[in-house]
């Protein structure tokens, strides 16, 4: 079936490093979202991308949409404590959301 | 103040005894939607609801029951729950019937413990 890989599963930063998480799909997508998980908290809507190639930023953190449509990242610069969480992607295929199992972003003490 | 809500946020029970989990929206959405969240597995849509009297199967809906009697309502309903659905549960709308071209609101979750 329609899968997102995202990867890596975890990344341990120290505080002030750059964080990436990738998603790659088996289709091409229509459009896709990410949304971010605080410890304990829910999914929280971020952005969408909708456009081959597409790059948005919000403050440090940058969203890309690759040239294919099967593709996305979410890099992060200088990485702080209110980023802790998960961060999951979710691209529309067919109609339906497939969603990415996350990147749990761990600041090291 | 636009949210969705879910009742109850924490559940223990038994194998085999029925429970509902409610979901509720204030904003007028016409989709809605189930998911399940396991460590490792990210979130998978159990069932989903793109308007009144219309729901279809996710990706895990075996167990489950839904109904979508009301726009604002979409409770999830465990005939005979058992322990391979402990799990966190989180109920979603958006705008739109389709689910995927608008972002999704999210309730604070159920987590559910069958033993």
């Amino acid at each position: 079936g329609q899968q997102v890989m995202q990867i890596p599963q975890y990344q341990h930063v120290q505080e002030g490093e750059d964080f990436t998480t990738y998603c790659n799909s088996s289709t091409t997508l229509s459009n896709i979202q990410w949304y971010k998980q605080r410890p304990g908290g829910h999914p929280v809507f971020l952005i969408q991308l909708v456009k081959s190639g597409e790059v948005k930023k919000q403050k440090r953190l940058t969203f890309q949409f690759g040239e294919a449509k099967k593709n996305s990242s979410l890099h992060i610069t200088a990485t702080q404590t209110t980023d802790v969480g998960t961060y999951f992607c979710a691209g529309r295929s067919n109609y339906q959301l497939i969603w990415g199992a996350g990147t749990k972003l761990i600041i090291k003490p | 103040e636009a949210q969705v809500t879910q009742n109850p946020r924490y559940l223990i029970t038994v194998t085999g005894k029925k429970l509902t989990v409610t979901c509720s929206q204030n904003m007028n959405h016409e989709y809605m939607s189930w998911y399940r969240q396991d460590p490792g597995l990210g979130l998978r849509q159990i069932y989903y609801s793109m308007n009144v009297e219309v729901t279809d199967k996710g990706d895990v809906p075996e167990g489950y029951k839904v109904s979508r009697k009301e726009k604002r309502n979409f409770p999830l309903i465990l005939e005979s729950p058992s322990p391979n659905q402990t799990s966190l549960y989180f109920c979603a709308s958006s705008y739109g019937t389709s689910g995927s071209s608008y972002e999704q609101y999210f309730g604070p979750g159920t987590r559910l413990t069958v033993t």
